[in-house]
């Protein structure tokens, strides 16, 4: 049985370049969440969707982030223009219905952005 | 404002003995807790969890302890195993009224058990 698959699981980039993280959630999980992990800041939640919707994206950095989940299986992260102060782990973790605090983590994006 | 501490970085503990991490919270109005552990190079993976209604959940040698009133938990495993070593995260959440999937982790108390 597949968990969460994250691609790719090591991208570096320069600043100012776009970079786009991918998730597919688990098979019948309608809770999708992305997260980002840093020495300073620790996990911390950017956005999470519900049944494709965007339910809260109060951690979402600043407008240079923005996430998409077009259909059940797909979610993407992009940021643009990249900067160094984003370097970090990038976690997608979905959960199953009426469960959405029993969340399943992928195996994370490490980014560098030079 | 972190609302989930966990003060202590790192244990260390010996092999078949007891090892108990902490973990202290703000905000009175979390009503579901959780414990996940992380190796090296993988994402957290769910360990135990605790409604606010119980003070204890066992899972094998696993036990989550839940003091509402001084608002701290704890995971106690007993007996620990080298497989144990890894990052232990609590996080705390919101259930009811559209937060449910809103969790707050802590920094992360990294355990090493010793053969």
């Amino acid at each position: 049985d597949a968990g969460v698959i994250q691609s790719p699981r090591h991208e570096v980039t320069e600043m100012g370049q776009e970079v786009t993280l991918r998730c597919k959630p688990i098979s019948g999980h309608d809770y999708l969440f992305w997260y980002r992990q840093t020495m300073m800041r620790g996990l911390e939640l950017l956005i999470y969707f519900n049944n494709n919707v965007p339910i809260d994206d109060s951690g979402m950095p600043e407008d240079r982030f923005s996430a998409k989940m077009p259909n059940a299986s797909f979610s993407t992260l992009k940021i643009q223009p990249s900067e160094p102060r984003d370097s970090a782990v990038y976690f997608c973790a979905s959960s199953p219905p009426r469960r959405p605090y029993e969340q399943y983590f992928g195996p994370g994006t490490r980014l560098t952005v030079t | 404002d972190q609302q989930v501490k966990q003060n202590s970085p790192s244990l260390s503990v010996q092999e078949g003995r007891i090892s108990i991490l902490n973990c202290d919270y703000t905000n009175s109005m979390f009503d579901y807790f959780l414990w996940y552990k992380k190796y090296p190079a993988e994402g957290p993976t769910f360990l135990i969890s605790i409604s606010s209604i119980k003070d204890k959940n066992e899972d094998g040698r696993f036990t989550v302890f839940l003091n509402k009133s001084a608002k701290h938990l704890s995971l106690h495993i007993v007996p620990s195993q080298p497989g144990d070593s890894a990052v232990y995260f609590c996080a705390a959440s919101v259930r009811f009224y559209n937060q449910g999937g809103k969790l707050i982790f802590g920094q992360g108390t990294e355990l090493s058990v010793k053969p």
